[in-house]
């Protein structure tokens, strides 16, 4: 499968774990994209890389959050101390861009549930 | 405001019906524009981009009005499996993209 690839699928923890998630993009794709999804709503937008910079983050990542993408290529997303509020689904993309738009392609999603 | 807002529905039509979601976008500079598809518990998953022209596939049409900073998704003769919820989505220039909440349609027989 040559597809965006993220690892765990769901996620169970208690209130106030760390928890880490994983994501491969597709192999050559530059940019990397988090999201966070909720029921009833769209994907909200965490961060983004391009290569292995970290070029843009959301005011809606408190400092709990944190994102790599060390040498470009995978990237984790790691949560401190969770909180309930943090269970959603959270999703990956990967593109391939040189200067305009390319198309995003999502991974499956890690489902976290925190308890 | 919302930077892209749209009518959560849901949308209830019968098979064969035509039907339309309009989507707006506050941010005047926004470059890119397209339409995405979810199923329920999947992954969204890219439907259309929108032209300035206008631009058709199929039984899709997606029109764009930059003066207005609307854009919409005509679908003709609904099927059942078009059920899903359609993701607006603005690409700020050229880097983050931004989703509208999704309207859901269910197409029913």
């Amino acid at each position: 499968d040559t597809g965006v690839s993220q690892d765990p699928r769901h996620k169970i923890t208690k209130r106030g774990q760390n928890v880490t998630f994983r994501c491969d993009p597709i192999s050559e794709h530059n940019r990397l994209y988090w999201y966070r999804q909720t029921l009833g709503q769209g994907p909200e937008f965490l961060t983004y890389f391009q290569n292995e910079a970290q070029l843009e983050k959301s005011r809606l990542l408190s400092d709990r959050f944190s994102a790599e993408r060390p040498k470009g290529s995978f990237s984790t997303l790691e949560i401190q101390r969770t909180e309930q509020g943090d269970s959603a689904m959270y999703l990956c993309a990967s593109s391939l861009a040189s200067g305009g738009f390319a198309e995003a392609f999502f991974g499956q999603g890690t489902r976290l549930t925190v308890v | 405001r919302k930077e892209v807002e749209q009518d959560p529905g849901p949308f209830n039509v019968p098979e064969g019906a035509t039907v339309a979601f309009n989507c707006t976008y506050s941010n005047s500079a926004s470059q890119s524009f397209f339409w995405y598809r979810q199923d329920c518990r999947k992954e969204p998953k890219l439907l259309m981009s929108v032209y300035s022209s206008g631009n058709e596939d199929g039984r899709f049409t997606a029109q764009l009005n930059r003066a207005s900073q609307y854009i919409s998704l005509l679908i003709r003769d609904s099927k059942l499996s078009d059920s899903a919820t359609y993701l607006c989505v603005v690409n700020q220039g050229g880097k983050k993209l931004v989703f509208g909440t999704g309207t859901r349609l269910l197409v029913s027989p």
